[in-house]
């Protein structure tokens, strides 16, 4: 089983150039996420999506725009990208009954790191 | 709404020590509480989870209490090994109706094990 995967794991961009970050989970998870990880910041939610064609902000959500096309795959998309959106992005997934005792099964892919220049 | 923070960013113990990492919240109706942790490189991973009708859970050589009176939880883990190297997370519900807008996540505790 491999869980969540995210590609691709290392990126260099310039600013202004777009790119997309693809999620894919084969855990049939309904519920995914996108975070971000800032040095000396907790994860803070971007996007998020509760089931195929669904989609919905988080907590900063500017500059970014995803889409859940299929069930298994969380695309986050930066059309324009910024200095500030240097970071680490973490996708996760849940399969999205019982809550809150769900989040003891949310699943992190191992990240993928960001440089714009 | 939900803040949720830890006490220091950096705790060094000495191995076979327990450690013991803090986290303060701020919304009283927060339902639930997860710590994770982060090894280097890798994204977080459950460690144990812990209900607001709960004072104390206990797992595998950790333990999370709770202190709803002053909005406070630790992760205590007995006996630290040098795999327990990693960024300790807390994390708690934004609110107690429900939600799927994920968890709130306090800034971590890097636990470094001194030999």
């Amino acid at each position: 089983n491999a869980g969540v995967t995210q590609t691709p794991k290392f990126r260099v961009l310039k600013t202004g150039q777009s790119m997309t970050l693809l999620c894919a989970q084969d855990m049939n998870h309904e519920y995914m996420y996108w975070y971000r990880q800032d040095p000396g910041m907790g994860l803070r939610l971007i996007h998020y999506s509760v089931g195929e064609g669904t989609t919905a902000k988080g907590e900063v959500p500017d500059g970014y725009n995803v889409s859940r096309l299929k069930k298994q795959n969380f695309l986050l998309g930066l059309e324009s990208a910024a200095p500030s959106q240097t970071s680490v992005y973490f996708c996760a997934s849940v399969k999205g009954r019982d809550f809150p005792s769900m989040y003891g099964e949310l699943f992190f892919g191992e990240g993928s790191r960001l440089t714009v220049l | 709404g939900e803040s949720v923070g830890l006490h220091l960013p950096t705790l060094s113990v000495q191995e076979g020590d327990n450690s013991i990492i803090n986290c303060a919240y701020s919304n009283s109706a927060s339902d639930y509480f997860i710590w994770y942790k982060q090894e280097s490189g890798k994204g977080p991973q459950f460690i144990i989870d812990i209900r607001s009708n709960m004072d104390k859970r206990q797992g595998q050589r950790v333990t999370v209490l709770l202190n709803k009176t002053v909005k406070h939880l630790s992760l205590q883990i007995a006996a630290t090994q040098p795999g327990d190297s990693a960024v300790y997370f807390c994390a708690g519900t934004p609110n107690s109706g429900g939600g799927a807008d994920g968890l709130t996540f306090g800034k971590g505790t890097h636990l470094i094990i001194q030999p």
